[in-house]
Parts: C-alpha cells; structure tokens; sequence
C-alpha cells in the first residue's frame, strides 16, 4: 500500500498471550498511528507517534503497548490484559510537515483473532 | 474535542442513479476533512479531502464532496453509481492547524449499489 507495510495479514492468538503486529514504512513519515477497526464502531486510536522514541495513549489504550525505536518502523503488542483483541487493526502514516499535499496513508492491515 | 457523525449505517442505490453519503463534523478551528473508502479486508484508500478555497472537491473514481461551513457537513456525492462502487465509506477531520494530530472517523457508512 504505498510505501508502507503491515504484518502479517492475519494472525491467532492464544488466550494469556502476547503478539506483536508490524508496520513498517519506506516514506520516511514522521508521524505513525494504529487503530482498531470493529464492526460499526469504525477506527478507533490506540497510539501513535510523531517522532522517534516519543508516543501518546489513543482511546482504547489499555492492554496494549508500542515503540519507536526506528522512524520507519512502530510495532503494536497486543498483551493479554487487552481482553477482547479480536479486531482489524490498521497502522497509518503521515509527514511531519503538513497539511500540504500530503494526507495519511494506511497500511493493508492485520486481521487478529482469539482462538 | 473533534468528532464525526455518519448517521446512516447503509446507503442502497441502483446503478446509474446518484449517490449521496452523508457525513458532518465538529472540530475546534477550520476543518481539515477526509473520505476513504474500504473493501473487504483491506485498508482505506484515499477519495479525497479538503483543506480550504472550493467548497467542492473532486476526488477519485468519479467522487467529489461539497463542504458547507454553516451546517458543518461534508457529504460525499457521486453522479453515477457504479456496482464496484458498494464499500464501506468513512468521513475523517482533524483540526487543520493541528499538527499531525490523530484523524477522529465517523463509524462509517455501506454502500451497496445495486443492479
């Protein structure tokens, strides 16, 4: 999806355990977001970044976790405190610079689920 | 703080006939406001958006959206459904002086353009 990259596409997780969802991008975008997609309740932020090793709490914040360690990569670690994980989650890009030309650009997402 | 509000859940259309969905906003300060569009297990693509001058802006696959400032709306129109057409659709704001602030959705809207 354009220069930015989430993996996997789909992925099951155990009840009591920990997963991470990748997104990585080649845009050398500042600012990286993730949210959650369910049902009818449309995308709702988890957290998000806008600069290396720096982020601020979403919405639905609790029972998950990230990093900036890297500009181009902010992984999202699903813990098992998060108690209803199974969702679509979408990982969104944009400048630091903006608003310009430039809009927000999402990734193909990861589809987890509960097993 | 900002919001959207997609008041219908599904939008049914014949082919050939206009579409309209239906999308308004309230943002603290000038508006910078989005349309995407989603398929089955993917991510949103972008339609269009605006930031400031024409009140209608023309986006991808034949959309365009008319922003209106005084009943704080921005409904996205199309002058001819097509069957490919039938998605889910999400309005986005963000305060466009806001840095690279989070983009708020609206829970998102069906289109199903029938034959």
């Amino acid at each position: 999806d354009g220069g930015i990259t989430q993996s996997p596409k789909y992925l099951f997780r155990k009840e009591g355990q920990n997963v991470t969802l990748s997104c990585e991008q080649n845009l050398n975008h500042d600012a990286m977001y993730w949210y959650r997609q369910d049902p009818g309740q449309g995308l709702r932020l988890i957290y998000y970044s806008q600069i290396v090793n720096d982020f601020q709490k979403g919405d639905i914040a609790e029972g998950y976790s990230v990093s900036r360690e890297k500009k181009e990569s902010f992984p999202l670690t699903v813990t098992s405190a998060q108690k209803n994980p199974t969702a679509f989650y979408l990982c969104s890009i944009t400048p630091l610079t903006g608003p310009g030309d430039y809009g927000y650009t999402f990734g193909s997402g990861t589809r987890l689920t509960v097993v | 703080a900002q919001s959207v509000a997609q008041p219908e859940d599904q939008v049914n259309v014949a082919e050939g006939n206009p579409l309209t969905v239906k999308c308004t906003y309230s943002v603290s300060g000038n508006p910078y406001l989005f349309w995407y569009v989603q398929y089955p297990n993917r991510g949103l693509q972008f339609l269009l958006k605006y930031i400031t001058g024409d009140n209608l802006v023309k986006g991808s696959y034949g959309f365009e959206a008319e922003f209106n400032k005084s009943q704080t709306s921005f409904h996205l129109k199309k002058p001819s459904a097509l069957v490919s057409d039938s998605a889910l659709y999400f309005c986005a704001v963000r305060a466009l002086n806001s840095g690279n602030t989070p983009l708020v959705f609206g829970k998102g809207t069906r289109l199903s353009v029938i034959a």
